[in-house]
């Protein structure tokens, strides 16, 4: 069955420092989308991300975060200067289309990359 | 604003059912999603309801009334793997935003 995979599964990082967490979509989906969810709380929308360019983005994701999709199969996360408050797991999800009303179209998670800042 | 309240911990038996509920504030609505967590796990997909009604899928099934901004996830004959946290998200209609609620936790006791 296909599935969304990310790397790394953790990773440790200073504060300040930038990192990139990767995800592969589902092959035959469109819609792409990172989500954040600090331990213990609710899963939050950052971004979504169709047609190489973002479609929406939360007020979460400002200007020190940014989305790519290098080739045809990666789609990345760059956080550029790290903070303590960005440690939490980053999921990415994809979809066949973008959801809602009649026709939905479910989104499937990957396993989320834990960060932990330091 | 955006707001999706979900009571935040529940605790059933084995072999019981549970309900639980799920109420939205949300600008604008375009569909209802149920996801469980377990731990440390990527949240995996239950169901979806848009319309008012009852969707039936084994031993879960939603339901959802737009007009109440309510919507409940039913979880029959209760397996001790049912204990993860449930979550439920709304997409906002005109952004497709998905917003999603804190979460219930359900313990499943034998």
């Amino acid at each position: 069955e296909p599935e969304v995979t990310q790397t790394p599964s953790h990773q440790v990082t200073q504060m300040g420092q930038e990192v990139i967490l990767r995800c592969v979509p589902i092959s035959n989906h469109l819609y792409f989308y990172w989500y954040r969810q600090i331990l213990g709380q609710k899963v939050e929308f950052l971004v979504s991300f169709y047609n190489n360019e973002i479609s929406e983005k939360s007020e979460i994701f400002d200007d020190q975060f940014s989305v790519e999709r290098p080739d045809g199969s990666n789609f990345t996360l760059k956080i550029r200067s790290t903070k303590l408050e960005d440690s939490a797991m980053y999921f990415c999800a994809s979809s066949e289309a973008r959801g809602g009303g009649r026709s939905y179209n479910e989104q499937f998670f990957g396993p989320g990359t834990r960060l932990t800042v330091l | 604003g955006q707001n999706i309240d979900q009571p935040t911990e529940m605790t059933a038996t084995e072999g019981a059912i549970v309900q639980i509920n799920c109420t939205y504030q949300t600008s604008g609505f375009n569909g209802l999603f149920w996801y469980q967590q377990h731990a440390g796990e990527a949240p995996t997909f239950l169901s979806y309801n848009v319309l008012d009604g009852l969707e039936e899928k084994g031993r879960f099934s939603s339901f959802l009334s737009r007009s109440k901004g309510y919507s409940y996830l039913l979880l029959k004959e209760l397996q001790m793997k049912d204990s993860a946290s449930y979550l439920c998200a709304v997409i906002t209609s005109g952004t497709y935003k998905y917003i999603f609620g804190t979460g219930t936790r359900l313990k499943v006791l034998a």
